[in-house]
């Protein structure tokens, strides 16, 4: 089955800094690539997701980047605010006609300091 | 357009009881995944029901069972509690068919304490 490997596991960074997550898969079939944010005891929260069609995907401040032959893909925050302050959680998938598998990496808790 | 909704919130039972825990979809949506997320951990899938069948499975015993209505909510159940199944279970829905479907959308949980 899938394996999806996510680093680093803890993120400091000062307010107005970038700040990077990356994820590795094991499936080359997986297609869909979802980042989710949770912060303390509420839902995940999909910020920005990335099919296997297209290799970056642009949402305001936060962007993903796709590379399916090295089987990795990264989320960047710019410009980070306090409110960005969670957990964040990278997933791969194989969307099919009958539903979609989610396996998550082990998330990102990543705080941003004023 | 309402969100997932869990019931209940939090719950804490004995080993080797039963528990049934309720998922309400999204307005719109005809699949329905549950999750298992221990503290700190990512969240684990442990299986999905699409048209009232269950179509897919993770890495949980039989134990572990569960139940898609006409009206797309679902329940988990899980039989013979043991402490290791204290743990967020998160429901989360989706509209199948289609490669611009499949988007999943979580609700809050039920947090399962077993003592």
């Amino acid at each position: 089955g899938e394996n999806v490997e996510q680093h680093p596991s803890t993120l400091s960074v000062q307010e107005g800094d970038s700040a990077v997550i990356k994820c590795t898969y094991s499936d080359s079939a997986s297609n869909y690539f979802p980042w989710y944010k949770q912060e303390l005891g509420k839902r995940p929260q999909l910020i920005i997701d990335i099919r296997s069609n297209v290799g970056e995907k642009k949402d305001q401040r936060i962007a993903v980047t796709l590379n399916k032959t090295a089987k990795h893909f990264s989320l960047h925050i710019t410009e980070t605010q306090p409110e960005d302050s969670a957990v964040y959680f990278c997933a791969a998938s194989k969307v099919t006609g009958g539903g979609n598998k989610l396996t998550f990496g082990t998330g990102t808790q990543l705080k941003v300091e004023l | 357009e309402t969100g997932v909704t869990q019931s209940p919130t939090h719950l804490i039972k004995t080993r080797g009881q039963q528990v049934t825990l309720r998922c309400s979809s999204q307005s719109g949506h005809n699949t329905v995944s549950w999750y298992q997320q221990a503290l700190g951990q990512g969240p684990q899938f442990i299986f999905q029901y699409y048209r009232e069948e269950e179509n897919g499975r993770g890495n949980f015993p039989p134990r572990f069972s569960g139940l898609q209505f006409p009206n797309y909510s679902s329940e988990l159940n899980v039989n013979a509690l043991e402490l290791d199944d204290s743990a967020l279970y998160l429901c989360a829905s989706s509209l199948a068919g289609g490669y611009g479907a499949n988007v999943l959308t979580f609700g809050a949980g039920s947090r399962l304490t077993v003592l």
